[in-house]
């Protein structure tokens, strides 16, 4: 079956710092990768996507690629905010439920603080 | 504005009790889906419906039931079944590309 692996946090950064959020993934055929953000006691927000190999999603300053060769789509920014606090999800989907609707498959979640 | 709306924001339920979560979305979404959260667990679908009237088990479906009567809701039960009712429940709705989540519902058994 389908399966997201994120890297366990906490991570805890100082503003302006590099961010890395390392995700793999196990699926068949091709999926579409996702990452999500959720800030404290809200929904998941969609923060980028990629639909095939080596796409890149960008968004906000925050961009991942799609790597089939690796079978990756780790998060990057280059200098984060505090505002960027949350828990990060990487996310999967190649359930195709009739037209645009699908299921998701969703890693644990990686919960970043950011630092001033 | 469109969007999902999720009621009540809390909820504490007694053992053996039936409570239900309400999901109310106006953005003419086909497909509606109910995830639970745990801490380090991610996100587990409970329930997921495409059209009116039809509803399928997601991973984690026992002690859970929905139903599907009109487009815009899709209320999910926590039933006295359910052993251990105590998680942050999402609904989202699908529709062209990406998920819409609404803001959840805390429920604590008491």
């Amino acid at each position: 079956g389908n399966s997201v692996t994120q890297m366990e946090g906490p991570v805890t950064l100082s503003e302006e710092a590099f961010l890395t959020i390392n995700c793999t993934y196990t699926a068949t055929g091709y999926p579409s990768l996702f990452w999500y953000v959720q800030y404290p006691g809200e929904g998941l927000q969609l923060l980028l996507k990629a639909t095939k190999a080596d796409d890149k999603g960008s968004n906000k300053g925050f961009e991942a690629t799609y790597r089939k060769e690796t079978t990756s789509f780790h998060l990057e920014k280059g200098s984060v905010q505090v505002s960027d606090s949350a828990v990060y999800f990487c996310a999967l989907s190649d359930d195709f439920i009739g037209g645009s609707n699908y299921k998701l498959t969703f890693g644990k979640g990686t919960l970043l603080t950011v630092n001033p | 504005d469109g969007g999902i709306t999720q009621s009540p924001k809390y909820l504490f339920r007694k053992e053996g009790q039936n409570v239900t979560l309400s999901c109310e979305q106006n953005l003419n979404h086909d497909a509606m889906y109910w995830y639970r959260q745990d801490p380090g667990q991610g996100l587990r679908l409970i329930y997921y419906s495409q059209i009116v009237n039809d509803f399928q088990k997601g991973d984690i479906a026992e002690g859970y039931s929905v139903s599907r009567e009109k487009k815009e809701s899709f209320p999910l039960t926590v039933t006295s079944a359910q052993k251990n009712p105590t998680a942050f429940y999402l609904c989202a709705s699908a529709g062209g590309y990406g998920y819409t989540f609404g803001s959840g519902t805390r429920l604590t058994v008491v």
